[in-house]
């Protein structure tokens, strides 16, 4: 079964603080995700990487970087914490390219204050 | 880059009552995904159903798909306690990034 793990599942920072979330697959995907989801908008994408130190922006990328030092790690950095960054976010990886399933982590709920 | 919108938003029903939710799409598409969501936790997959096909089954799900009306339908028969959450449908765009909907919740009471 595919694992893909987050650091934190709760989290409470201040606002202007830097605030990394971590995810981990061990699966040997190539694709991985970094998602927000908020009530009533769904999710929406922040950024993906489809190789190591590779990565592109997503829909919604202002405010965020992101670090691949290693295929099965994924990290969302936050250089400084919002209120409006106050969201569920989900890390999701998938095999390769061409393939649709995403696998997702159980989800990190972040509290910025 | 949402183009997944599920209908209704919010669905009860009783414990061995079917449940049928649906989506709409807006542009072409080459497969559709449902995802399910308990609450708090991360997305599973259930179910991907190709632009070629028009039914497909999983156990008690059933899924359809209406190229000609950018339409999907989620169907889950015989409904259990364990069946709440929230479900949504996906579908791709530049290749291989997810377009979610809002999702539907639905309750499954007692």
């Amino acid at each position: 079964d595919v694992k893909v793990t987050q650091s934190s599942r709760y989290l409470v920072k201040r606002t202007g603080e830097k605030v990394f979330l971590e995810c981990v697959q061990d699966m040997d995907h190539e694709n991985m995700f970094w998602y927000r989801q908020d009530p009533g908008l769904g999710l929406r994408l922040i950024y993906f990487s489809y190789d190591v130190k590779m990565k592109e922006k997503g829909d919604i990328p202002e405010g965020y970087s992101v670090s691949r030092e290693k295929k099965e790690r994924f990290s969302l950095i936050l250089e400084s914490a919002s209120t409006n960054q106050t969201s569920m976010y989900l890390c999701a990886s998938s095999f390769f390219r061409g393939m649709m399933t995403q696998y997702f982590g159980p989800g990190t709920r972040l509290l910025v204050l | 880059s949402q183009q997944g919108e599920e209908d209704p938003q919010a669905l009860s029903i009783q414990e061995g009552e079917n449940a049928t939710m649906n989506c709409s799409y807006k542009t072409s598409i080459n497969n559709l995904q449902w995802y399910r969501q308990n609450s708090g936790r991360g997305l599973v997959h259930l179910i991907l159903i190709r632009s070629n096909e028009r039914e497909k089954h999983s156990g008690r799900l059933r899924v359809t798909l209406d190229t000609s009306k950018k339409s999907s339908s989620l169907l889950i028969t015989a409904s259990r306690a364990a069946d709440t959450a929230s479900y949504f449908c996906a579908t791709i765009y530049n290749d291989y990034k997810l377009s979610f909907g809002a999702g539907t919740t639905v309750t499954v009471r007692a």
